[in-house]
């Protein structure tokens, strides 16, 4: 079966501050995908990332990084220079690839609340 | 640009009530999923449907069913509520594939009393 952890059940920091959100995961497959969604409190998920399990090279975009790591079944997110909108829940999710069928079923942690104050 | 649409935003129920989540999507999708989100347990799935005519089980699909209406609409259904079934409710869709990323509703706050 497969398993995420986000160990961090609450993070506050002070704007400015880096922070990084951590993620293991747990899969037999050797080929699956890696996601992040975001979930401000206006409710609604949104997507930050998807990573596949034959790359990995750390990704950047702006202020967000990614650093997926097979040796340690890790795949952390830091946020630098982290801002007030920053504010929300954090997920990682781990896609079941070797299942019948067409649909991309997502496996999500139990998320990360980052607080971030001025 | 509406992306998935669900309705009812909120609701409250009395236990032993029936009613119906509904969710509509506009990017020709062909995937559609149900997740309840609970504190401290991230997002489970319920149900998911690969394709319009095909639905599947998920991990919690206990005391709900579901139906996939057309390739736009897939609705929730809660026959009998229980206390245990307040969360809140996220729709989701994806397009062909299964390593795809999901776009997900805004979510329906369910209390049942």
């Amino acid at each position: 079966a497969q398993k995420v952890t986000q160990a961090q059940t609450e993070i506050s920091v002070v704007e400015k501050e880096d922070v990084t959100l951590d993620c293991v995961y747990e899969t037999r497959d050797t080929t699956y995908y890696l996601f992040w969604y975001k979930q401000p409190p206006s409710g609604e998920l949104v997507f930050l990332i998807r990573r596949n399990s034959f790359d990995e090279q750390n990704e950047i975009s702006g202020r967000y990084s990614w650093n997926f790591q097979k040796s340690t079944s890790s795949f952390n997110f830091t946020i630098t220079a982290s801002q007030v909108v920053d504010s929300a829940v954090y997920f990682c999710a781990l896609s079941e690839a070797h299942h019948t069928g067409t649909a991309s079923k997502l496996t999500f942690g139990t998320g990360t609340r980052l607080q971030v104050t001025l | 640009n509406a992306g998935v649409t669900q309705t009812p935003k909120f609701q409250v129920l009395k236990t032993g009530q029936s009613m119906t989540l509904q969710c509509a999507q506009d990017m020709n999708h062909n995937s559609m999923y149900w997740y309840r989100q609970d504190p401290g347990m991230g997002l489970r799935l319920i149900y998911y449907s690969a394709s319009e005519g095909t639905t599947d089980k998920g991990e919690v699909p206990n005391g709900y069913n579901v139906s996939r209406l057309n390739k736009r609409e897939f609705s929730l259904r809660l026959e009998s509520a229980a206390p245990s079934q307040t969360s809140v409710y996220f729709c989701a869709s994806s397009d062909r594939g299964i390593n795809e990323k999901l776009f997900f509703g805004s979510g329906t706050q369910l209390s049942v009393l």
